[in-house]
């Protein structure tokens, strides 16, 4: 079957750097990626990896190695908007994305 | 219109009745899907469509149906609601490499 593992709930606290991992086990594989979901609304994209190792994209990076089957979201310098939930997704053989069931993210001030 | 819409924004049905969510983008996307967000669960597809006049059934199509008769519109019906389907309902449509993803806001929908 098809697995994509995550942490339920994280806390960290403002201005703090966290990873929240992600842990898979799909038929095939074409890409993952991270989005953000604020309560009560629609997921919306953060990153794409394809190809191992880190992308950057401002107080936020994704890494991964696909040997492992692994890859964590880290964010940096926490403002008190980033709590979400983080939903880590990956492309099958088939095309369709597999879905985690997310990461709730608490930040503290 | 500026991205993907849905309507209604939230609903409540009796247990039999039939109903239609709409979708629609204005982002000229060839693929289309439709999702089910349940608490603990993660997303889990229901139906989707790589272009207009084709569709496929996803993880969990039971109970659903859809149509693509354009490139814009993706409706998803339930021919006669029961309270597992209580849900929320994402649409979303993607295009291009990667396959990003871009989310309508969603429809929450109560079957009593």
């Amino acid at each position: 079957g098809q697995n994509i593992d995550q942490p339920t709930e994280m806390t960290a606290t403002e201005g703090a750097i966290v990873q929240i991992n992600c842990t898979y086990q799909t038929s095939g594989f074409n890409g993952l990626f991270w989005y953000q979901q604020h309560a009560g609304e629609a997921p919306t994209f953060l990153s794409y990896n394809v190809l191992d190792g880190l992308e950057e994209k401002g107080r936020f990076s994704s890494f991964l190695s696909r040997s492992k089957g692994y890859s964590y979201l880290l964010l940096k310098e926490l403002q008190m908007k980033d709590s979400a939930s983080y939903l880590c997704a990956v492309e099958d053989s088939n095309y369709q994305l597999i879905w985690g069931a997310g990461t709730k993210l608490i930040i503290k001030p | 219109i500026a991205g993907i819409t849905q309507a209604p924004t939230s609903q409540i049905l009796a247990a039999g009745r039939r109903m239609t969510l709409r979708c629609t983008q204005d982002m000229r996307h060839n693929a289309m899907y439709w999702y089910r967000q349940d608490l603990g669960l993660g997303l889990r597809l229901i139906h989707y469509s790589n272009t207009a006049g084709t569709t496929g059934k996803g993880e969990v199509p039971d109970g659903y149906s859809v149509s693509r008769a354009n490139t814009d519109d993706f409706p998803l019906t339930l021919a006669s609601a029961v309270p597992s389907q209580t849900s929320v309902y994402f649409c979303a449509s993607s295009d291009g490499d990667p396959p990003t993803q871009y989310f309508g806001p969603g429809t929450r929908l109560t079957v009593l």
